[in-house]
């Protein structure tokens, strides 16, 4: 695709439900990332992928958050049992290559997760 | 571990104008690279500019130039000529250099407005 496509844009939860979030990256593109982002706070990074080997989930909040990348490409980040804390625009970004870390940083529009 | 502040939640510049971002960070780290990137509304983040730690020059992109002060942990943003379309939030971050998939640390943000 022409970009990292995140869905749904908007997600609204009932406290107590799981939810799930898409991420389509460039295609191509090796390395995944998810951050979370409060309001009128910077995001903060949850977990890195290498194609489909997660390998970094330091920052996942907590074990009701899980992330997968099962064929290398898409990603769904996962929210067991969602709390009003869990409110937040999530972010996927994209790059072509590990190694650099110069490299460019494809991100996605984010999905905005409100937890009612 | 590194951290990124910003001190300035908010700035304003008159269009045309020139306006400066601070951003400092502190980290224990020889090798790494610093990025500002700005979030519009639609909340994709875009980069502006980014600066290898190691290069004693000042990156420029256009209207949008650095002063990186090493020793003082310093990377800040100077806009010139500004322009309505500036108008967003600004994350200075930091990524580490050397290792696969290095996250990027951000700050708090600046949110700029820009008066006609």
């Amino acid at each position: 695709g022409a970009g990292v496509s995140q869905s749904p844009r908007y997600k609204v939860a009932k406290r107590g439900q799981d939810v799930a979030l898409r991420c389509d990256p460039i295609s191509g593109h090796v390395s995944l990332f998810w951050y979370q982002q409060a309001l009128g706070q910077g995001p903060e990074f949850l977990t890195y992928f290498q194609n489909e080997a997660q390998l970094d989930k330091s920052g996942l909040p907590s074990d009701r958050f899980f992330a997968e990348r099962p064929e290398g490409s898409v990603s769904t980040l996962k929210i067991q049992r969602t709390q009003q804390e869990d409110s937040a625009v999530y972010l996927c970004a994209s790059s072509l290559h590990d190694r650099d870390p110069n490299e460019k940083l494809f991100f996605g529009s984010g999905t905005q997760l409100s937890v009612l | 571990a590194q951290t990124v502040t910003q001190s300035q939640p908010e700035m304003s510049v008159q269009e045309a104008e020139t306006v400066t971002l601070s951003c400092t960070y502190d980290t224990s780290e020889s090798d790494y690279y610093l990025f500002w990137y700005k979030q519009p509304p639609s909340r994709q983040m875009i980069l502006v500019i980014r600066q290898e730690a190691y290069k004693q020059q000042n990156a420029t992109e256009n209207r949008f130039s650095v002063n990186f002060q090493k020793a003082a942990k310093s990377f800040s943003l100077k806009i010139s000529d500004s322009q309505l379309g500036d108008a967003a939030m600004y994350f200075c971050a930091y990524r580490s250099g050397g290792n696969q998939g290095g996250k990027l640390i951000f700050g708090q943000g600046t949110e700029l407005s820009v008066k006609p």
